[in-house]
């Protein structure tokens, strides 16, 4: 299988920075995607790493380790609409998505 | 760069009936994607198309379903036979060329009763 694996929901408060952590499995892996997803919208480009390291974009970072399968996204200076389902997503041969459950963050004043 | 155009954006239909569902890329590409997302649950891929074939499908794709390219520019998913289970948000998705970014469209959000 394709075991796209991250937290269901999390919580956190205005201004603060929350990251969300993604595991997956490594065999056939051509790249991690990061999108973010409104109700009723589709999902939205956030980020993609293919290399180690940490890809900074604004206040949304997301960070690859290949050799452990894994992946985050990181939040900083959080706004209320930032509330949202974040998909982490494994691409395979012609960069084919397999996406986790998605994680509901939920931002509060 | 602007995401693919879907139509329709909503289509309800009667169980048994066809259904088409349109994607018009903005510009020249040679992959595009159908995924859908029942309410609640994941996105889910069905199958890749790339310079004018099928790349690759799920085992949610079979004879129930098909694509074409029929005049070079809108791609197009048929559900033939819709059931109540077909109901769910199916988005196009394509690729840019360097293949570092993936585009989803709008979606097109079927309901079967």
């Amino acid at each position: 299988g394709q075991n796209i694996d991250q937290p269901t929901e999390m919580t956190a408060t205005e201004g603060a920075i929350v990251q969300i952590n993604c595991t997956y499995q490594t065999s056939g892996f051509n790249g991690l995607f990061w999108y973010q997803q409104h109700a009723g919208e589709a999902p939205t480009f956030l980020s993609y790493n293919v290399l180690d390291g940490l890809e900074e974009k604004g206040r949304f970072s997301s960070f690859l380790s290949r050799s452990k399968g894994y992946s985050y996204l990181l939040l900083k200076e959080l706004q209320m609409k930032d509330s949202a389902s974040y998909l982490c997503a494994r691409g395979a041969n012609d960069y084919k998505l397999s996406f986790g459950a998605g994680t509901t963050v939920t931002v509060r004043a | 760069e602007p995401e693919v155009t879907q139509t329709p954006s909503h289509q309800v239909t009667q169980m048994g009936q066809e259904v088409i569902l349109r994607c018009v890329p903005i510009s020249n590409h040679l992959y595009f994607y159908w995924y859908r997302q029942i309410l609640g649950q994941k996105v889910e891929f069905l199958v890749s198309f790339y310079n004018n074939e099928i790349s690759e499908k799920s085992e949610i794709f079979d004879d129930q379903f098909s694509v074409e390219r029929p005049d070079g520019s809108n791609f197009t998913l048929k559900i033939r036979s819709t059931k109540l289970e077909d109901s769910a948000m199916y988005f196009c998705a394509r690729k840019t060329g360097d293949g570092n970014t993936i585009y989803f469209g709008e979606g097109s959000w079927l309901t079967v009763v």
